[in-house]
């Protein structure tokens, strides 16, 4: 167990709606980042956030988008969602944005 | 832009040694961390490697070699337990944004046999 939590663990959405998607970080961590895992691949980063603010961005398009609140846990929200959406979502904490990341169960997300 | 490679697949028995190796090219290099990955859960933490040379913990080493932008990932005594998904991960510089980004391998899967 890290401490991170993720909610919710699955979800099924159909195309074009949008989802926001829960990380708490563990206790003490002021960074998290999010990430895609297609099945099969590896994560791919989306993007980071530092003390609510964005600190870094992967390839993708600005449908994706975060928050990050005072007591640091984040959301990511995905608009005008598409087939390939599909993938497990997965945030990692750490105490700070250089240390090791520690990764949540993830959240099942399925577009129809 | 980086490339991380690594074995797709591996197969080894029970009790034996396995060596996963990893290649990477990147710029501003920052660190190489492995994660262990189960079917339908999150990865976590095995190893993290910043110098050259070997980081020993329990069952499970690491070696870098950042000159050759090298990895491998060395498990003695298999259990049957490490069969899984084995990511390889490299931080680096995101020179733009002043932050550091890290990018997965695609993973090998290990299986482990009696």
């Amino acid at each position: 167990e890290t401490g991170v939590t993720q909610s919710p663990t699955h979800l099924i959405k159909t195309r074009g709606q949008q989802v926001t998607l829960r990380c708490s970080s563990q206790s003490g961590h002021n960074t998290v980042s999010w990430y895609q895992q297609a099945l099969g691949q590896g994560p791919q980063f989306i993007f980071q956030y530092y003390r609510e603010e964005e600190n870094g961005r992967g390839n993708f398009p600005p449908r994706f988008s975060g928050l990050q609140f005072p007591n640091y846990s984040s959301e990511l929200n995905v608009n005008a969602l598409e087939l390939d959406d599909s993938a497990l979502y997965l945030c990692a904490s750490s105490p700070t944005a250089v240390d090791t990341q520690y990764f949540g169960p993830g959240t099942r997300l399925t577009v129809l | 832009g980086q490339n991380i490679d690594q074995p797709t697949e591996m197969t080894a028995t029970e009790g034996a040694i396995v060596q996963i190796n990893c290649t990477y090219q990147t710029s501003g290099f920052n660190g190489l961390f492995w994660y262990q990955q189960h079917a339908g859960e999150a990865p976590t933490f095995l190893s993290y490697n910043v110098l050259d040379g070997l980081e020993e913990k329990g069952r499970f080493s690491s070696f870098l070699s950042r000159s050759k932008g090298y990895s491998y990932l060395l498990l003695k005594e298999l259990q049957m337990k490490d069969s899984a998904s084995y990511l390889c991960a490299v931080r680096a510089a995101d020179s733009g944004a002043g932050s550091y980004q890290l990018t997965f391998g695609k993973g090998t899967k290990l299986s482990v046999i009696p």
